[in-house]
């Protein structure tokens, strides 16, 4: 079974520019996660999708953050204008529906604020 | 709100020997998951072990096993005859059970190094 796919695996921007992940969740997880890991610290959920229905984005800063995920099966995390303590990595995670199935997580994507 | 506190930064042990690695919660609720996952330097999140909660009996994946004290809200992994395929970031989540909402919590985990 494929994995999640997430791309680019590494981005560098300067500040105040704009930039977007992808996300390609395991083939039908209806159930989809964007986390945000900043360095040495444990990922924090921003944004959780059942199909394309957000279900909690209580901690996702709306004012430059948002996120898609129009079909209901791959999804875009977008930051404009990035700020330097958006450098972290953003992990996307998919699941089955249903509270007893685990999150399979992608690699990740590396982002850089100069 | 629930809060995982991992209060080991580091620890580091010889190949073979057993490591038990320290995770406290909180939460109000009384029917959640506990889960421990690996991150190695390739980034990836992967899932060592889950308890759910209102198991007693503590869960094992072969050389990992975990003590679980819901009253004291304690959720500490063992890894037993460690290798050097171990060492990696060592996470506790937590995940609620209600709502639909089920999102990780996660603590700022312990980075686990196996000597050889």
């Amino acid at each position: 079974e494929a994995g999640v796919a997430q791309s680019p695996r590494y981005k560098i921007i300067e500040k105040r520019q704009s930039v977007a992940f992808w996300c390609n969740p395991i083939s039908g997880h209806a159930t989809l996660y964007w986390y945000q890991q900043i360095l040495g610290q444990g990922p924090k959920l921003l944004i959780q999708f059942q199909n394309n229905g957000v279900v909690d984005d209580s901690q996702l800063p709306k004012d430059r953050f948002s996120a898609e995920r129009l079909k209901g099966v791959d999804s875009t995390l977008k930051i404009q204008p990035a700020k330097l303590e958006d450098s972290a990595v953003y992990l996307c995670a998919s699941s089955l529906s249903g509270d007893r199935q685990p999150q399979h997580f992608g690699d990740g994507t590396r982002l850089s604020i100069l | 709100a629930q809060t995982v506190t991992q209060s080991q930064p580091e620890m580091s042990v010889q190949e073979a020997e057993t490591v038990t690695l320290s995770c406290t919660y909180d939460t109000s609720e009384s029917n959640y998951y506990l889960f421990w996952y690996k991150q190695p330097p390739s980034r990836q999140m992967i899932l060592v072990i889950r308890q759910e909660a209102y198991k007693q009996q503590n869960a094992t994946e072969n050389r990992f096993s975990v003590n679980f004290q819901k009253a004291a809200k304690s959720f500490s992994l063992k890894i037993s005859d460690s290798q050097l395929g171990d060492t990696a970031m060592y996470f506790c989540a937590f995940r609620g059970r209600g709502g639909g909402a089920d999102g990780l919590t996660f603590g700022k985990g312990t980075h686990l190094i196996i000597q050889p």
